[in-house]
């Protein structure tokens, strides 16, 4: 069974940083391209970026591209948003997705997600 | 980027009755789009992938059509479990994005 597991949400104050993890189960994790959305409180989603298997691609949605890094490591099957300069818009809850296969762009698995809030 | 437009923002219906959920997009995308359910305090849930295509584990009663800029996802008899919010998200044009939602609820 396909299993994606956020951790790492929390308060950060405006102007930090926080890192996210997406721990990943039931399925060759190094063999799929992975993505990070998110969904403000009330809001729709958007879609952060993604990183292909061997971390040679990493794509943003541009108007995020200065604020997110992603990465990941393989041999511990774990997807990471790293978060800077956060500000009160960034208060989301941050989804690591699957898509359906290998790199295509619909998908098929979620977590449960991680809600981050930023506040003083 | 591809804006993707969903109307109504609100849908109401009564059980057993068809209900239809619109998605337009701002450019032509072929059939590049598909379909989320997410309930309340749950995760998105793929329902339809590539505007028609069917996916396993989902009811029969859920499909999806359309082409080029217009796509529907139709409910052929709402039951109660399918409150929920519902987001199209086109995968055509890079960066891939979502429509706002359509909330339905329950009359």
């Amino acid at each position: 069974e396909v299993k994606l597991l956020e951790s790492g949400g929390g308060l950060v104050q405006p102007g930090g940083s926080l890192k996210l993890s997406c721990a990943a189960s039931g399925f060759d994790f190094s063999r799929y391209w992975m993505s990070w959305v998110r969904q403000a409180p009330g809001k729709g989603l958007e879609w952060i970026g993604e990183i292909n298997p061997d971390s040679s691609t990493i794509n943003y949605t541009p108007s995020l591209k200065d604020k997110f890094i992603i990465s990941r490591d393989n041999a511990k099957n774990t997807l990471y948003l790293q978060m800077s300069k956060v500000r009160s818009e960034d208060t989301a809850l941050y989804y690591c997705a699957r898509p359906g296969y290998g790199s295509s762009s619909w998908f098929a698995y979620w977590g449960q997600g991680t809600l981050v809030t930023v506040s003083a | 980027d591809i804006l993707l437009t969903q109307s109504p923002a609100i849908l109401s219906v009564s059980p057993g009755e068809r209900v239809s959920f619109s998605c337009r997009a701002s450019q032509s995308i072929g059939t590049s789009i598909h379909w989320y359910q997410q309930r309340t305090n749950g995760s998105p849930r793929l329902l339809i992938k590539y505007a028609s295509e069917s996916i396993s584990g989902i009811p029969s009663r859920f499909s999806g059509s359309g082409s080029g800029t217009d796509f529907t996802l139709s409910i052929n008899s709402v039951e109660s479990e399918d409150i929920a919010d519902y987001y199209c998200q086109q995968s055509n044009s890079w960066p891939t994005t979502f429509g706002a939602g359509t909330k339905l609820e329950l009359k």
